[in-house]
């Protein structure tokens, strides 16, 4: 079993939809939770993290970690176009970080 | 701020040649790097991390080395390249458990 499992998609929705990208975890050590945003040919980029159950907002994107689950979510709002790319999900332990293999999204204008 | 080059960008390298890529961090000091690998479609795997100067920790058995002979400074290194080296490799930093930043990434395609 993997540490981290992500839906690969992918994931096609209008412009302006609400998108929520999905994982899970088997590792209840794991303490922070990050999200980040890859377009091709590019570096993953941090949108965002957290360390505690519950919900954190930063202008469009809502991330949700529920640590009884073992289930992180992001949530992205009036989804744009620019919003197209593959969104990689990963959580901390120590030193190491635990990768899902991502979703790639397209939004459609 | 702090910032992670990498480089070259991109590099096409015959079966059998020696590779080095190399990562270097601005803005922090002791940082923790790391060294990853995305195959097309797959996720990213772990090769190296380095928790200071001259310690590196491996995570996958290959052919692929690395080093930290500064601070700042990690290289990616092989002695004679593979077809199955081929990929995305990433160089990152953390300095907190709570992130993890990357570089902008090589492409290698070994031919």
């Amino acid at each position: 079993q993997k540490e981290v499992e992500q839906d690969p998609g992918p994931l096609s929705v209008p412009e302006g939809a609400i998108v929520s990208l999905n994982c899970t975890y088997s590792n209840s050590a794991f303490q922070y939770f990050m999200w980040y945003r890859q377009y091709s040919r590019k570096g993953p980029e941090l949108l965002m993290y957290t360390y505690s159950s519950g919900n954190k907002e930063d202008g469009r994107f809502t991330a949700q970690v529920d640590k009884s689950s073992k289930y992180i979510s992001l949530f992205i709002r009036d989804s744009q176009p620019s919003d197209s790319a593959t969104y990689l999900c990963a959580m901390d332990q120590g030193n190491q970080f635990y990768f899902g293999t991502g979703t790639s999204l397209t939004v459609i204008p | 701020s702090q910032t992670i080059h990498q480089w070259p960008a991109t590099l096409v390298q015959p079966v059998g040649s020696p590779l080095s890529l190399e990562c270097t961090v601005e803005g922090t000091s002791n940082p923790n790097l790391y060294w990853y690998r995305q195959a097309a479609g797959r996720g990213l795997q772990l090769l190296f991390y380095s928790v200071g100067i001259g310690q590196i920790s491996s995570e996958v058995p290959q052919n692929l080395s690395a080093s930290r002979p500064q601070d700042r400074q990690f290289i990616l290194s092989s002695k004679k390249l593979l077809l199955s080296d081929s990929g995305f490799y990433l160089c990152a930093w953390s300095v907190q458990q709570d992130t993890q930043y990357f570089g902008p990434g090589t492409r290698l395609t070994v031919l």
